[in-house]
C-alpha cells in the first residue's frame, strides 16, 4: 500500500504563474515532510521541508503547506520559471529505531512553459 | 564542499552475478541511506547505516547487504542479481541529529541482462 501519494503525474504552467504540487499521505506517524526536485540523470535535490507541528514553511519562491487533518501537503512555487521544469517528489519521514527513513511518492513532472 | 558522490555511474551485469556500489557522504554527515528507484517510481528505502552498523532496513531481501567504513563512506552489495534489480540506486547522507534531511548523490544506473 502506498503511504505517500502524488495523484497528478504531470503539471504544466506558464512562466511567471504559480505552480501547485499536491501530496497526500496515510500514516499519521510521519513527523517531517520534504520536497525534492529531480532532473534527468541526476539525484534528487532537497528543496524544502516542514515539521508535522507546523502548517507552513517558506524559502524564497517555495512554500510548503501542511494540513494534518486532511493528511495533505502542497508545494507552491511563485513565480514559476522554466528552470523549475523537473520531476518533484514528495517524501515523508518516520522515526524508527532512532533514525528517520524517507517514504516517497511517485513524483509529479512539472513543465514551465516560457 | 563536496556533495554526495557515487561510483560507478553506470553498470551492466548478468543475471546471477554480484555487484558492489560505492558512496561517499557529504562532508560533515555520518549517516548513509540507500534507495532503489525503479522507472516511473519514487525512491524506495533499502537500509541505513550509522556508526558502521545497519540501523534500519526496508522491505528488501537478504541479497541486499551493505557496509559502512570508519570514514562514513558506504557500499551496497547485491548478490544473485535478478532482472528486476535493474534500477537507479541512490545514496543519501545526513547528520544523525537531522537524519530526516537527506542529501542524495547522482545515483548508479544498474542494468541486469
Amino acid at each position: 500500500d502506498q503511504q505517500v501519494k502524488q495523484n497528478s503525474p504531470s503539471l504544466s504552467v506558464q512562466e511567471g504563474r504559480i505552480s501547485i504540487l499536491n501530496c497526500d499521505y496515510t500514516n499519521s506517524m510521519f513527523d517531517y515532510f520534504l520536497w525534492y526536485k529531480k532532473y534527468p540523470a541526476e539525484g534528487p535535490t532537497f528543496l524544502i521541508s516542514i515539521s508535522s507541528i507546523k502548517d507552513k514553511n517558506e524559502d524564497g519562491r517555495f512554500t510548503v503547506f501542511l494540513n494534518k487533518s486532511a493528511k495533505h501537503l502542497s508545494l507552491h512555487i511563485v513565480p514559476s520559471q522554466p528552470g523549475d521544469s523537473a520531476v518533484y517528489f514528495c517524501a515523508a519521514s518516520e522515526k524508527q529505531g532512532g533514525s528517520e527513513k524517507l517514504v516517497f511518492g511517485k513524483g509529479t513532472k512539472l513543465t514551465v512553459n516560457p | 564542499d563536496a556533495g554526495v558522490t557515487q561510483s560507478p555511474t553506470h553498470l551492466i551485469k548478468t543475471r546471477g552475478q554480484q555487484v558492489t556500489l560505492r558512496c561517499s557522504p557529504k562532508s560533515g554527515h555520518d549517516t548513509v541511506s540507500w534507495y532503489q528507484q525503479a522507472l516511473g517510481q519514487g525512491p524506495q528505502f533499502i537500509f541505513q547505516y550509522y556508526e558502521e552498523e545497519e540501523r534500519q532496513r526496508g522491505n528488501f531481501p537478504d541479497r541486499f547487504s551493505g557496509h559502512q567504513f570508519p570514514n562514513y563512506s558506504s557500499e551496497l552489495n547485491v548478490n544473485a542479481l535478478l532482472l528486476g534489480d535493474s534500477a537507479l540506486y541512490l545514496c543519501a547522507s545526513s547528520s544523525d541529529d537531522l537524519s530526516y534531511e537527506q542529501y542524495f548523490g547522482p545515483g548508479t544506473r544498474l542494468t541486469v541482462t
